[in-house]
């Protein structure tokens, strides 16, 4: 049962390059998300997506961009990527059709250094 | 609106002690409470979760949590440390209406031997 799986896991950039953040779920959720996490700031939210087709901005969305491609992948790109982006990235999904509605379910994280 | 604070960034107990770790929710709705466990270098998972169907809720490794609506509370307790439950913490809150979770900055517990 691989839940929400996320590559790459590790990631060194230089600045100013791009990459995308992959994500996929097998648990036919409606809802995905793309948070930050930083020492000391909890998670961010940066983008999420309340079901296939849609997508809307977070707390942090500035220098990200993300694609709902289908049901089970959400991606997060990273255009020009700059030093402020190092940071633990984690995708997350969860459906309205469990009780409580809203338990998320996280991936592994993506570290992504920006030099 | 809805919104979580952590009390405490950090807490430090003794193995064998009590865990409490405090949090306080603000909703406009009755809320959905969450409490994940982070270990290192790892994604957050579930410990336990409140759904109004009871105020004293047991997660998974002996962790249990309280809902208070008057104190607008849902600390998360154990009554015995073990080393193994050395972690990030997170309180999130959620609602029928809300699209999405609130996560607080979360409490690191350390566990002394």
């Amino acid at each position: 049962n691989a839940g929400v799986t996320q590559t790459p896991k590790f990631q060194v950039l230089k600045t100013g390059q791009s990459m995308t953040l992959q994500c996929a779920q097998d648990m036919n959720h409606n809802s995905m998300y793309w948070y930050r996490q930083d020492p000391g700031m909890g998670l961010r939210l940066i983008y999420y997506s309340a079901s296939e087709g849609t997508t809307d901005k977070g707390e942090v969305p500035n220098g990200y961009n993300v694609s709902r491609l289908n049901k089970r992948e959400f991606s997060l790109r990273l255009e020009s990527a700059a030093p402020s982006q190092t940071s633990v990235y984690f995708c997350a999904s969860s459906t309205r059709q469990e009780i409580p509605q809203n338990t998320i379910y996280f991936g592994e994280g993506s570290w992504l250094t920006v030099v | 609106a809805q919104s979580v604070t952590q009390l405490g960034s950090h807490v430090s107990v003794s193995e064998g002690a009590l865990v409490l770790l405090r949090c306080n929710y603000s909703s406009s709705v009755p809320p959905y409470l969450f409490w994940y466990v982070q270990y290192p270098n790892q994604g957050l998972q579930l410990l336990l979760k409140y759904t109004s169907a009871a105020t004293l809720v047991k997660g998974i490794n002996g962790f249990e949590a309280e809902f208070k609506k008057s104190e607008t509370s849902f600390h998360l307790t154990k009554p015995s440390a073990h080393m193994s439950d050395a972690a990030e913490y997170f309180c999130a809150v959620s609602n029928t209406n809300a699209g999405k979770s609130t996560f607080g900055d979360g409490t690191t517990l350390t566990v002394k031997p």
